[in-house]
């Protein structure tokens, strides 16, 4: 089945350890998000890629970067983890916007990291 | 711009008993709707979704979602709740693809409890 798929499912990292969270997909989808969530929250919107082309929030930290190397792939890179950025987060794609799908968008089930 | 307003961050019903979430919007286009469910420690999954054809919208697991734009709402729906049904759920718009948006603008999500 078509999906996106995250990786790990939990990850535990220390205050100030760089951790990279990963992502991909078989939808074939031109465009990635990545979003924080954290408790009893709506997904908050990091960046998004629409092919290469990155696209960051205004208020994203500079502590969050993004690599996407293909199609498939995109990597969350934390640089220096803190308390706060303990969060679920989650990753979608969604078609070319060209094809008129509506921004519909399909998630991956989060990556739940804690931050000791 | 736009935006969501989901009225009441937690919803209690009894099994059996009508399910109604609400959700209402705001935005300077027409609108592209959608509602989400979560479960917990997943990512979001879509439920049902209304791109400017049929006002009433059916989606998985028996919910459905009526488009009214006289009321800027789009209340979410089931008439018998099953206890699987409790979850977040997440209302959220977009704009149609002529304008060129890749993001969904998420609502403050609405937690469901059902009881025996």
């Amino acid at each position: 089945d078509a999906m996106v798929i995250q990786n790990p499912r939990y990850q535990v990292t220390q205050f100030g350890k760089p951790v990279t969270l990963s992502c991909s997909q078989t939808l074939n989808h031109n465009v990635m998000y990545w979003y924080q969530q954290k408790s009893s929250q709506a997904p908050k919107l990091l960046f998004h890629y629409y092919d290469k082309d990155f696209n960051n929030e205004a208020d994203t930290p500079d502590n969050f970067q993004s690599r996407r190397p293909n199609t498939s792939f995109c990597f969350l890179d934390i640089r220096s983890p803190g308390l706060g950025d303990a969060a679920m987060y989650l990753c979608a794609t969604s078609r070319d916007r060209e094809r008129a799908h509506h921004n519909e968008q399909f998630f991956g089930p989060g990556t739940r990291l804690t931050v000791l | 711009a736009q935006s969501v307003t989901q009225l009441g961050s937690h919803v209690s019903v009894s099994e059996g008993a009508l399910v109604l979430l609400r959700c209402n919007y705001s935005s300077s286009v027409p609108p592209y709707l959608f509602w989400y469910v979560q479960y917990p420690n997943q990512g979001l999954q879509l439920l049902l979704k209304y791109t400017s054809a049929a006002t009433l919208v059916k989606g998985i697991n028996g919910f459905e979602a009526e488009f009214k734009k006289s009321e800027t709402s789009f209340h979410l729906t089931k008439p018998s709740a099953h206890m699987s049904d409790a979850a977040e759920y997440f209302c959220a718009v977009t704009t149609p693809p002529a304008y060129n948006t890749d993001k969904l603008i998420f609502g403050t999500g609405t937690r469901l409890q059902v009881f025996p």
